[in-house]
């Protein structure tokens, strides 16, 4: 079966680091995406990664392991907008999206 | 504004009942996407179309079906609505359905079926 694991909640303090990981076993891999998604409203992108390596965008920053089934999702100087659900989600060999349940970030002051 | 809408926001509706959902784009994607998400599941796919006259399924299409007739609308359909698809659905839109393609969603329709 296509399985994605991660953390269930996690808590921060603002302008700390947080990493949030994401294992995944899935029929095929090509990539894998990381969605922000606040309480009442819609995921949005954040990342892609499709090659092993990190990608950094602003205070965010995505890794990924193909080998290891992989992937982390870093986050810097956190703000209190950061507070959201975080999913992972890989595209597999029929190019359909298989998500986790996402983790839930609290940041406390 | 470009992006994708759905409506309704909500509804509550009868056991037995049948309901469209509804989600238009205005970004001429070819892909677009029905999913479900339900508290500490994942978001899971019902139906999916990759163009315009063409459809398919998804995690969980039992009890659903949708139309693609044109590149912008893709209504989801629950022909006898029952309580276990209380859940919040989501529309989703990619240029295409394959690799690095950012899906982006809709606002999300919280249908409870009593």
């Amino acid at each position: 079966g296509q399985n994605i694991d991660q953390p269930t909640e996690m808590t921060a303090t603002e302008g700390a680091i947080v990493q949030i990981n994401c294992t995944y076993q899935t029929s095929g891999f090509n990539g894998l995406f990381w969605y922000q998604q606040h309480a009442g409203e819609a995921p949005t992108f954040l990342s892609y990664n499709v090659l092993d390596g990190l990608e950094e965008k602003g205070r965010f920053s995505s890794f990924l392991s193909r080998s290891k089934g992989y992937s982390y999702l870093l986050l810097k100087e956190l703000q209190m907008k950061d507070s959201a659900s975080y999913l992972c989600a890989v595209l597999d060999s029929n190019y359909q999206l298989i998500w986790g349940a996402g983790t839930k970030l609290i940041i406390k002051p | 504004i470009a992006g994708i809408t759905q409506a309704p926001t909500s509804q509550i509706l009868a056991a037995g009942r049948r309901m469209t959902l509804r989600c238009t784009q205005d970004m001429r994607h070819n892909a677009m996407y029905w999913y479900r998400q339900d508290l500490g599941l994942g978001l899971r796919l019902i139906h999916y179309s990759n163009t315009a006259g063409t459809t398919g399924k998804g995690e969980v299409p039992d009890g659903y079906s949708v139309s693609r007739a044109n590149t912008d609308d893709f209504p989801l359909t629950l022909a006898s609505a029952v309580p276990s698809q209380t859940s919040v659905y989501f529309c989703a839109s990619s240029e295409s359905g394959g690799p690095n393609n950012e899906q982006f969603f809709g606002p999300g329709t919280r249908l409870t079926v009593l």
